[in-house]
């Protein structure tokens, strides 16, 4: 059981420039989330998934688009890179109902240059 | 909106023990709390939910008080190992998934 995956670790880009970052899980829950964590302003939710094909914005969507096509991943594209989407990155699963704890990936950090 | 936690960073000795608090202007259905050590990702300690129930680690404690939409987690006997951010996420609805997330708590404990 590999729990929730995510690829890459590190990544460094230009400003304009596009890229997706990818996370799976085995673990067969419903629910998914895109979170990133910038110092001093904890985890901020950005997308976030019930089920495969429906999909929602969290706090932060502007700059970010998500598709859930399968149970398993839960991709994250930017459009466009900007230096404030520097940041550390986690995806995270969990089942549905009320004991929704959530389980992250060991997160992606990356920065726009 | 953010809930808020309190305080924003406290230093231990081992075997003292803390209390971490987070609180909210929205109803809430459930409160969950995570540690987060550096570099790594945030890892479940507990959740409490609307009316009573609770699910968490042994060694952890904590209350929710629906009426005034707090959490508290209460750390005992603190070890080395508890040291970390701790975060409080919140989320109004039931079957949601929506959390959001308070700024979180640094702990260090010390020997």
């Amino acid at each position: 059981n590999a729990g929730v995956t995510q690829t890459p670790k590190f990544q460094v880009l230009k400003t304009g420039q596009s890229m997706t970052l990818q996370c799976a899980q085995d673990m067969n829950h419903e629910y998914m989330s895109w979170y990133r964590q910038d110092p001093g302003m904890g985890l901020r939710l950005i997308h976030y998934s019930v089920g495969a094909g429906i999909t929602d914005q969290g706090e932060v969507p502007n700059g970010y688009n998500v598709s859930r096509s399968t149970t398993e991943d839960f991709p994250l594209r930017l459009l466009s890179a900007a230096p404030s989407q520097t940041s550390v990155y986690f995806c995270a699963s969990s089942s549905s109902g009320g004991y929704n704890e959530q389980f992250f990936g060991p997160g992606t950090r990356l920065t726009v240059l | 909106q953010q809930p808020v936690q309190s305080p924003q960073a406290v230093i231990l000795r081992e075997g003292e023990d803390a209390v971490i608090n987070c609180s909210s202007s929205k109803a809430l259905y459930s409160v969950h709390w995570y540690r987060q050590k550096h570099g790594e990702a945030p890892v479940f300690l507990m959740i409490l939910l609307k009316g009573g129930e609770q699910k968490g680690h042994d060694k952890i404690s904590a209350s929710f008080n629906e009426k005034k939409q707090q959490s508290s987690l209460y750390l005992t006997a603190s070890q080395l190992s508890y040291s970390g951010t701790y975060f409080c996420g919140t989320d109004p609805m039931e079957y949601g998934n929506k959390l959001v997330f308070g700024a979180g708590t640094i702990l260090r404990v010390k020997s």
